[in-house]
């Protein structure tokens, strides 16, 4: 099935620094959602976008809605060791309701 | 939290066997969906509910059938389970005629392993 190309699949960083993350598809999204997974529970809801263009925090979160619409970006500024966990990003196209849904980066914060 | 509840949270079971997987939502969502988890996938989509007794399936559907009597509930069944289907099951709900956009909340999971 389709999925959207998320990227990196994994990253190692050390406490206080910046992360980026991102989605990139060859299709037009409507919708671009991230979502962040801690061991053992369902993924939650971080940011919602629904403009191309959009720029849109949450605390020490940034995510934006590419202009083209085929992708979109997720900053963590000067990240702490809670920020760990599998961030996901997910799209929607067109009117159909489902979601599609990148395979995810896996935060490890360096002791 | 979404009022989200899976039952069971895990479940060990031997190939062959029918499995069946509870979703509770007390949000009044008309939305709800069943995914799977395996590592390198992230989340599969199985089935998919609209309504009550309106299903529809997802991409990976094979092996798996889904009911809907009344709005809370949602079950996954696993008619003869196989080896394949080990993996972590993620109930979700939606209300997307609220907003027009699909903002899905998560339940915590129901681990299956089949022996």
């Amino acid at each position: 099935g389709q999925q959207l190309n998320q990227s990196p699949q994994s990253m190692f960083i050390q406490e206080g620094e910046d992360v980026s993350m991102n989605c990139t598809s060859s299709s037009i999204f409507n919708t671009w959602l991230w979502y962040k997974q801690e061991p053992g529970e369902g993924p939650v809801l971080l940011i919602a976008l629904y403009k191309a263009g959009e720029l849109t925090s949450n605390g020490r979160l940034t995510a934006q809605f590419g202009i083209t619409r085929k992708d979109s970006f997720l900053n963590i500024s000067a990240s702490i060791p809670s920020d760990v966990g599998i961030y996901f990003c997910a799209g929607q196209q067109g009117s159909n309701y489902q979601l599609i849904w990148g395979a995810g980066t896996k935060l490890i914060i360096k002791p | 939290d979404a009022g989200i509840t899976q039952s069971p949270r895990h479940k060990v079971t031997e190939t062959g066997t029918p499995v069946t997987l509870r979703c509770h939502q007390t949000e009044n969502h008309r939305y709800m969906y069943w995914y799977r988890q395996d590592p390198g996938h992230g989340l599969r989509l199985i089935h998919y509910s609209y309504g009550v007794k309106d299903t529809d399936k997802g991409e990976v559907s094979d092996g798996y059938s889904v009911s809907r009597s009344k709005t809370e509930d949602f079950l996954l069944t696993l008619e003869s389970a196989t080896s394949s289907q080990t993996s972590v099951y993620f109930c979700a709900i939606s209300d997307p005629g609220a907003t027009s956009t699909d903002t899905q909340y998560f339940g915590p999971g129901t681990r299956l392993t089949v022996l």
